[in-house]
């Protein structure tokens, strides 16, 4: 049981280019979510999946684009990568609303 | 909506020191209540957790009590230790509007010294 695994851990892009941020969980969660973490501003929302086949967006969801084919996955586009979404990353899962379960991150860098 | 505000960090301590965070919340409902905590280059991870008013979560030496009357879960912990360097998160998780996501305050850095 591997939980929630985000590939890659590091990514540097340049301006303008487009990149998948990969998430995957083994716990047959229904609900997933990404989140962006910056220095003085918690988590934010970017998007959210309720099951497969249903996405909506977050607090902060443009330059980002989801989709949810399957329970077990929930990958993140970012469509022309801007130096403003230099971030960290974080995908979660969770059986409810209630506990959610985390992945380990993905550290983004857009020069 | 529903908001959550905890106190700003950094926390700074000695080990073997007492340690508070305090969390409020409002909630149009009756929410779960939930402390996660972030090791260093790590993800979130549960800490403990609350379900209704009156009841304690507790977990590796730290408590918090859901006090629906003040609408706070104030992070408690007798005697920190160095490992217990991290950022902690209040959060809460409340289903009764319909809305799935739960609602997560900005984090406090506590950084306990030697």
């Amino acid at each position: 049981n591997a939980g929630v695994t985000q590939t890659p851990k590091f990514q540097v892009l340049k301006t303008g280019q487009s990149m998948t941020l990969q998430c995957a969980q083994d716990m047959n969660h229904e609900y997933m979510s990404w989140y962006r973490q910056d220095p003085g501003m918690g988590l934010r929302l970017i998007h959210y999946s309720v099951g497969a086949g249903i996405t909506d967006q977050g607090e902060v969801p443009n330059g980002y684009n989801v989709s949810r084919s399957t329970t077990e996955d929930f990958p993140l586009r970012l469509l022309s990568a801007a130096p403003s979404q230099t971030s960290v990353y974080f995908c979660a899962s969770s059986a409810t609303s209630d506990t959610q379960y985390f992945g380990p991150g993905t550290r983004l860098t857009v020069l | 909506g529903d908001s959550v505000t905890q106190m700003e960090g950094p926390v700074t301590l000695s080990e073997e020191a007492f340690l508070t965070i305090n969390c409020t919340y409002t909630a149009t409902g009756y929410p779960s209540l939930f402390w996660y905590v972030q090791y260093p280059g790590e993800g979130l991870q549960l800490l403990l957790k609350a379900t209704k008013a009156d009841d304690k979560g507790s977990n590796k030496g730290f408590e918090a009590t859901y006090r629906k009357e003040t609408t706070s879960f104030h992070l408690e912990k007798g005697s920190v230790q160095v490992s217990d360097s991290a950022v902690y998160f209040c959060a809460l998780s409340d289903r009764t509007g319909g809305s799935y996501i739960p609602t997560f305050g900005r984090g406090t850095s506590l950084i306990v010294h030697p």
